[in-house]
C-alpha cells in the first residue's frame, strides 16, 4: 500500500505559470521528499524537507510541510516545458521511503 | 556525477520463466531499495537493504521473488516463475544512512508475455 496521495492527479499549465501540487501522508515521518520522473525513466530527487522544518526553497522549487495536517505542497515557479513530468512525494520514516501515486504535470509552450 | 547502474534496461520474458535484475549502487551507500512501478502508479517498495541485511521485505511476494545483496554492495532481484502481472518497471535506489535523498537507477522495464 502507498503512504501518500498527491492532488491533483494531473495538471496542465502554460509556460511561465506556477504549478502547485499537494501531498498527504498517513504516518509520522522523519522527512518528506519530492521526486520528478520523466516518462519511462528513473526518479530524480528534487528536495527534502525535515519534519522540524516548515518551508524550504531550492531554485524555482518551494516546499512546505505541515506535520499537524500530515501534508506537504510543492510549488514550481515560472514553469518551463522541461518541467513536464510526473512528480511524487515520498514519506520517510526510519529510512523506509513510501511514495504516493504522483501528479502528472504538462507545461504547454 | 555518480549513478546507480541497473541492467538490463529492458527485458521480455515468457510467463513461468525465471528473470533476474541487477543493481550496482553508488559506492558507500549503505541503503538500497528495490521498487516496482506499474504504469501510471507510484513506486511500491519490494525490499530494503541496509548493507547486506534485509530491513524490510514485507511487500515482497516471497513465493516467487527473491533478493540478495551479498557483501553489501550490488544487488540482484529474481522472479521465478514470472507471471503476466509482474510486467512493470523495476527500480533500484541507493542512499546514505540518515536524512538524505536517494539516487535512482534508470530502471528495468519488464514485459511478461
Amino acid at each position: 500500500s502507498q503512504q501518500g496521495e498527491e492532488d491533483p492527479q494531473a495538471l496542465s499549465i502554460q509556460e511561465g505559470e506556477n504549478a502547485t501540487m499537494n501531498c498527504s501522508y498517513k504516518t509520522s515521518i522523519n522527512n518528506l521528499q519530492w521526486y520528478r520522473q520523466n516518462s519511462g525513466r528513473g526518479l530524480v530527487h528534487l528536495i527534502l524537507i525535515r519534519s522540524n522544518e516548515r518551508e524550504k526553497h531550492s531554485g524555482r522549487l518551494r516546499v512546505t510541510l505541515d506535520t499537524s495536517k500530515k501534508s506537504s505542497s510543492l510549488l514550481i515557479t515560472a514553469s518551463r516545458a522541461a518541467d513536464t513530468a510526473s512528480y511524487f512525494c515520498a514519506a520517510s520514516n526510519d529510512y523506509k521511503l513510501s511514495f504516493g501515486a504522483g501528479t502528472t504535470v504538462t507545461v504547454r509552450a | 556525477e555518480a549513478e546507480v547502474a541497473q541492467s538490463p534496461r529492458y527485458k521480455i520474458t515468457e510467463k513461468s520463466q525465471a528473470v533476474a535484475f541487477w543493481c550496482d549502487p553508488i559506492s558507500g551507500h549503505a541503503t538500497l531499495y528495490w521498487y516496482r512501478q506499474i504504469l501510471g502508479q507510484g513506486p511500491e517498495l519490494l525490499v530494503q537493504f541496509q548493507d547486506e541485511s534485509v530491513v524490510d521485505d514485507s511487500q515482497l511476494p516471497k513465493d516467487r521473488f527473491s533478493a540478495e545483496r551479498l557483501k553489501g554492495v550490488d544487488s540482484t532481484l529474481k522472479i521465478q516463475p514470472a507471471e503476466l502481472g509482474d510486467s512493470a518497471m523495476y527500480l533500484c535506489a541507493s542512499g546514505r544512512t540518515g536524512s538524505y535523498g536517494y539516487t535512482f537507477g534508470s530502471g528495468t522495464r519488464l514485459t511478461v508475455v
